[in-house]
């Protein structure tokens, strides 16, 4: 089954507007992680949201969690041109190994 | 703030050849991680690995993938003998703890060509 699946898969925004990425996910999970990958670049960890967490905030960064839902939202305000990038979710399943299932990815690009 | 550091950033091959790509853990870190991403699809779990054994593997990480942390510090995935598929990003994750919430260190990756 498909886990951590992103929405929109592309999205294309003005400086200054927030940008709103979605993830749906299918099983129970331990906690949810957004990762950030510039072009051809490394993963960089965002943020970690437990699964007995609904919201987090980190700087410009918001994230949310329904687990009800199966789904998470992450939020960048006030986006830069620097924020362009492909924003990944990825979860930890509930007594896995901790291993992360990641989902495709949204490619975000903050126009000047 | 400590870094996962891969080497080489990027490397050529021939189908066939054997390839090591390296990786330089966190130096308090316990848990290591083997991930790939093939140009423009997932980013995929290959391995983990603690305590000097493969804790989990997946169906990608077949007898021709060998992970090995040879003297303390360094953590090696090898590719016995490569094939056109195996093209990809590899990244070399840690992290500290076992517990599911401890975060993840990724290093910026390997990308491996074979031709």
């Amino acid at each position: 089954s498909q886990q951590g699946e992103e929405d929109p898969q592309a999205l294309s925004i003005q400086e200054g507007e927030n940008a709103t990425m979605n993830c749906s996910y299918k099983t129970s999970i331990n906690n949810l992680q957004w990762y950030r990958q510039n072009s051809g670049r490394g993963l960089v960890h965002l943020i970690l949201i437990r699964s007995n967490e609904r919201e987090k905030h980190s700087g410009r960064l918001r994230v949310t969690l329904d687990t009800s839902k199966k789904s998470s939202s992450l939020l960048i305000t006030a986006s830069r041109a620097a924020d362009t990038a492909s924003y990944f979710c990825a979860t930890v399943r509930e007594g896995a190994n901790s291993k992360l299932t990641f989902g495709k990815g949204i490619t975000l690009s903050v126009r000047p | 703030e400590p870094e996962v550091t891969q080497t080489p950033s990027h490397q050529v091959t021939q189908m066939g050849q054997e390839v090591i790509l390296r990786c330089v853990p966190i130096s308090n870190h316990l848990y290591f991680y083997w991930y790939r991403q093939i140009l423009g699809q997932k980013v995929e779990f290959l391995v983990s690995f603690y305590n000097n054994e493969i804790s989990e593997k997946s169906e990608i990480f077949d007898d021709q993938f060998s992970v090995e942390r040879p003297d303390g510090s360094n953590f090696t995935l090898k590719i016995r003998s490569t094939k056109l598929e195996d093209s990809a990003m590899y990244f070399c994750a840690s992290k500290r703890g076992a517990g599911a919430n401890y975060g993840y260190t990724f290093g910026s990756g390997t990308r491996l060509t074979v031709v």
